[in-house]
């Protein structure tokens, strides 16, 4: 079974400054992880994916995040906030192995940016 | 090259009606995806499809939900009778063979049961 625990429904940072969402992960298997971003009225959009390649993984708008095996996280991060980032940011894992891709997500974080 | 699209993109209905979703993947695409969030809650799997076949159906609610995919194209999700339990947002998804792992999203679909 794999379960996806996001801290923290809201987060607020200024323009400018560091955005940090938390992911943490249970998996019974080597998971595949992923981190998903929904504007308002728009469809989920990738913005990174960690398939046991390297483990820091740089996505799209500046955003990235690591893979840490000993503390089962994958904490998206981008150095600097801007307006845009303003979304819901919601967290995936699915398993490795062969078969059913099915995407198992937490609850989902929502981004403020304040100017 | 044309995304994932859903059909309708808000849906309200009473308690005892029946709805039908419908998703078109991208083109070439053989694995679809249904997925349902709740609100307040985490968006949950409901079920795969590779070109027509369910290959994994373990997250359908129960016997009301009815996936197909016809011909291995678009699918449709119908709800009959709907609960009120069944309001919230369907997702759909589609992905490459064989062994694809980057799903693309639709904007979904916002059911409303009254």
């Amino acid at each position: 079974a794999q379960s996806v625990t996001q801290l923290g429904s809201h987060v607020s940072v200024s323009e400018g400054a560091l955005v940090l969402l938390r992911c943490n992960y249970s998996s019974s298997v080597p998971p595949y992880l992923f981190w998903y971003v929904q504007y308002p009225n728009q469809g989920l959009q990738l913005l990174l994916k960690y398939t046991s390649a390297a483990t820091l993984v740089k996505g799209i708008n500046g955003f990235e995040a690591e893979f840490k095996k000993s503390e089962t996280s994958f904490h998206l991060t981008k150095p600097s906030a801007h307006m845009s980032d303003a979304a819901e940011y919601f967290c995936a894992v699915s398993p490795s192995g062969a078969g059913s891709y099915q995407l198992t997500f937490g609850k989902g974080t929502k981004l403020s940016v304040i100017p | 090259e044309a995304g994932v699209t859903q059909f309708p993109s808000h849906s309200v209905i009473e308690k005892g009606q029946t709805v039908t979703l419908r998703c078109d993947p991208i083109s070439g695409h053989d694995n679809l995806y249904w997925y349902r969030r709740v609100m307040g809650k985490e968006i949950k799997f409901l079920l795969h499809f590779v070109k027509e076949s369910k290959q994994d159906e373990s997250g359908m609610p129960n016997n009301r939900f009815l996936a197909e995919r016809t011909g291995g194209t678009y699918s449709t999700l119908k709800v009959q009778p709907a609960e009120l339990e069944d309001s919230g947002v369907y997702f759909c998804a589609s992905s490459q063979a064989p062994e694809a792992i980057e799903q693309f999203f639709g904007p979904g679909t916002r059911l409303t049961v009254l």
